[in-house]
């Protein structure tokens, strides 16, 4: 397909464990965002990637989150000794540049943390 | 901190009325302003979006309607359709000089059209 793809599309955990979230970007997009969506909280910035540079992590909320984006392509976003907290849509985005314009989004993976 | 503000949180309205959804942003190196369009289990999809060098913007039924020195901007829905239900995101991105990457979502306004 052409859109964004995310894996899974859901996934049940139990606090403590840890989850890997995957997403792959539209091919030859060079910028990558991930989102989280909470109820009642809109969407929250985590980490952006665009080409080879440092990813922005500014917006990941502790160290138990990680990112990274393998080759420009496909990423990865880690949450360790997963909380309930956690629990959220999380969102993939891609676009074609790095000026933030028209983001693609995937259709998340529901984390749900017990 | 909540840089851009989303009013209001959920929006019913009759079919063929209009539909209003206002935000405001803090930062003035804000300068793209883009609504996005979520339907249920689905991810959020471009709709429309403004530059602030113009004061409206319109395509079809949605207009952006601009306000810079307010620090406002709002998106008209006219002839509302049970099929424009979904959650509409507002959204802010810096320019060149603030780093054009991190894209600000409101907080969302569940928008309910009846028949």
């Amino acid at each position: 397909g052409a859109g964004v793809s995310q894996s899974p599309s859901n996934k049940v955990t139990e606090k403590g464990k840890d989850v890997e979230l995957r997403c792959d970007p539209i091919s030859g997009h060079t910028a990558l965002y991930w989102y989280r969506q909470s109820l009642g909280q809109g969407l929250e910035f985590l980490i952006y990637f665009q080409g080879n540079s440092a990813p922005d992590k500014s917006g990941l909320p502790s160290d138990r989150f990680s990112a990274e984006r393998t080759g420009g392509s496909v990423s990865t976003l880690t949450i360790q000794r997963t909380q309930q907290e956690d629990s959220a849509v999380y969102l993939c985005a891609s676009s074609r540049g790095s000026q933030g314009e028209k983001l693609f989004f995937g259709s998340g993976t529901q984390l749900s943390v017990l | 901190q909540q840089q851009v503000k989303q009013s209001p949180q959920s929006l019913i309205v009759q079919k063929g009325g209009i539909s209003i959804i206002n935000c405001a942003y803090e930062n003035t190196a804000f300068d793209y302003f883009p609504w996005y369009q979520q339907f249920p289990g689905k991810g959020p999809a471009l709709l429309i979006a403004i530059r602030p060098d113009v004061s409206e913007k319109k395509e079809g039924r949605f207009t952006i309607s601009f306000n810079k020195s307010a620090k406002q901007f709002s998106l008209h829905i006219m002839d509302s359709q049970p099929g424009d239900s979904a959650t509409y995101f507002c959204a802010s991105r810096p320019g060149a000089t603030a780093g054009y990457q991190k894209v600000t979502f409101g907080i969302g306004t569940k928008l309910q059209v009846i028949p």
